[in-house]
């Protein structure tokens, strides 16, 4: 099915370091959400975009909705060991009625 | 207010057997969405249902089916099991918006083994 480029597939990184992930697609997408999904469960929502151009933080999270609304990238700033874990991109196309999901990001840390 | 629960947690099964995966969503949730992971497609749609009633369907051959009550807990049954099935398959609920028009809460999910 389809999916959305997401990149980099993996990052090891020191702790402290701050982090860009991104995806991209072809198509004109309505929504964009980040999920993080840790060992045994299931994806838990990070941020939810709705608008092109919006720039919306949690935290030490912060995520935008491309402006040309094919794209959306997820920065995390002073990465702690819990952050490890495998990083989504999701989204839903105009006039589609489910999303769609990116290959993820695994994201290793080292002390 | 409790999560979305999924039972059970692990199961293995051999090609060929049947298998059903149940899923509760959060109280007050009326839409389940089922969804497919493994390492290859990565997550995957299944089918969304919404008052008892698949109100959306991925591109899964119909030895996947599911359904829903009147309790909004759904169930999701694969026939005919093949290697190819073993994956974490993910439920997930919203109040009533469309996955992606509203938020969307994940269960911990069952993985699935086919021997």
């Amino acid at each position: 099915g389809q999916q959305l480029n997401q990149s980099p597939q993996s990052m090891f990184i020191q702790e402290g370091e701050d982090v860009s992930m991104n995806c991209t697609s072809s198509s004109i997408f309505n929504t964009w959400l980040w999920y993080k999904q840790d060992p045994g469960e299931g994806p838990v929502l990070l941020i939810a975009l709705y608008k092109a151009g919006e720039l919306t933080s949690n935290g030490r999270l912060t995520a935008q909705f491309g402006i040309t609304r094919k794209d959306s990238f997820l920065n995390i700033s002073a990465s702690i060991p819990s952050d490890v874990g495998i990083y989504f991109c999701a989204g839903s196309r105009e006039g589609a009625q489910k999303l769609v999901f990116g290959q993820g990001t695994r994201l290793t840390i080292n002390p | 207010k409790a999560g979305v629960t999924q039972t059970p947690r692990y199961l293995i099964k051999t090609r060929g057997q049947q298998v059903t995966l149940s899923c509760s969503p959060i109280s007050g949730h009326r839409s389940v969405s089922w969804y497919q992971q493994t390492p290859g497609q990565g997550l995957q749609f299944l089918f969304e249902y919404f008052s008892e009633t698949q109100r959306n369907k991925g591109n899964f051959p119909g030895r996947f089916s599911g359904r829903q009550f009147s309790n909004s807990r759904s169930e999701m049954n694969v026939s005919t099991l093949e290697l190819g099935d073993s994956a974490l398959y993910l439920c997930a609920s919203t109040r009533g918006g469309r996955p992606g028009w509203e938020t969307q809460y994940f269960g911990p999910g069952t993985r699935l083994l086919v021997l």
